[in-house]
């Protein structure tokens, strides 16, 4: 089975800051990974997705995430934050020929300051 | 037009009491789901659901039932809320192809119910 860790429960920042989210995983095969964001009384809506091919994926909005197999880990960047980038964000991790239902980090409360 | 929508938005109820959540789904997807999301922001599965096969997490108390009436509605029924019911529910909507997990999830606003 697969876990999802999301290391900052909350990040604060300044407006045009460059900001990273980070996320680590865990499984015993090979998985698909992905950011999703959910603004203040909304659901969630996908960010970026990596199925395979190129390590780095770039989403909407700006941001961007890196796939790092060694590290299991899948970090999401943005090099210049707005404030209405102030979102919570999860990470999710869902394994090839497994389970089609993802499984959800605890969130990353994004917060940035004017 | 809304992909995912959900009715109501929010829902303020006594203890004991029995509600309904609707969600509908406009995308053409064949398989739904149930989230709750309680004040931590913790997102937790509780229903997985196909025209083929049913899949509840095993945590989840049989006093919530998800009931579908076709392959675009699904609908979260729950008896005897108590106050830990209290919480955001989410519907979502993929279309799993292969099998693996490759799709991306498309939820819905949510509903807010509180239990009191």
């Amino acid at each position: 089975a697969q876990s999802v860790t999301q290391l900052d429960s909350q990040v604060p920042v300044f407006e045009e800051a460059p900001v990273e989210l980070r996320c680590n995983y865990s499984s015993s095969v090979s998985v698909y990974l992905f950011w999703y964001v959910q603004y203040p009384n909304q659901g969630l809506q996908l960010l970026l997705k990596y199925l395979s091919g190129s390590t780095l994926v770039k989403g909407i909005n700006g941001f961007e995430a890196e796939f790092n197999k060694s590290q299991t880990s899948f970090h999401l960047r943005k090099p210049s934050v707005h404030i209405s980038d102030t979102a919570e964000y999860f990470c999710a991790v869902s394994e090839r020929g497994g389970s089609y239902i993802p499984t959800f980090g605890r969130g990353t409360s994004l917060i940035v300051h004017p | 037009d809304t992909a995912v929508s959900q009715t109501p938005k929010y829902l303020v109820t006594q203890m004991g009491n029995d509600k309904s959540i609707k969600c509908e789904q406009n995308l053409g997807h064949d398989t739904m789901y149930w989230y709750k999301q309680d004040s931590k922001k913790f997102l937790k599965i509780m229903f997985s659901y196909n025209n083929k096969e049913l899949i509840i997490n095993e945590t989840v108390p049989n006093r919530f039932s998800p009931k579908s009436p076709d392959k675009a509605h699904l609908n979260l029924h729950i008896n005897s809320l108590e106050l830990g019911d209290s919480a955001v529910y989410f519907c979502a909507s993929s279309h799993p192809r292969g099998g693996g997990g490759a799709d991306t999830q498309y939820f819905g606003p949510g509903t807010r119910l509180t239990v009191l």
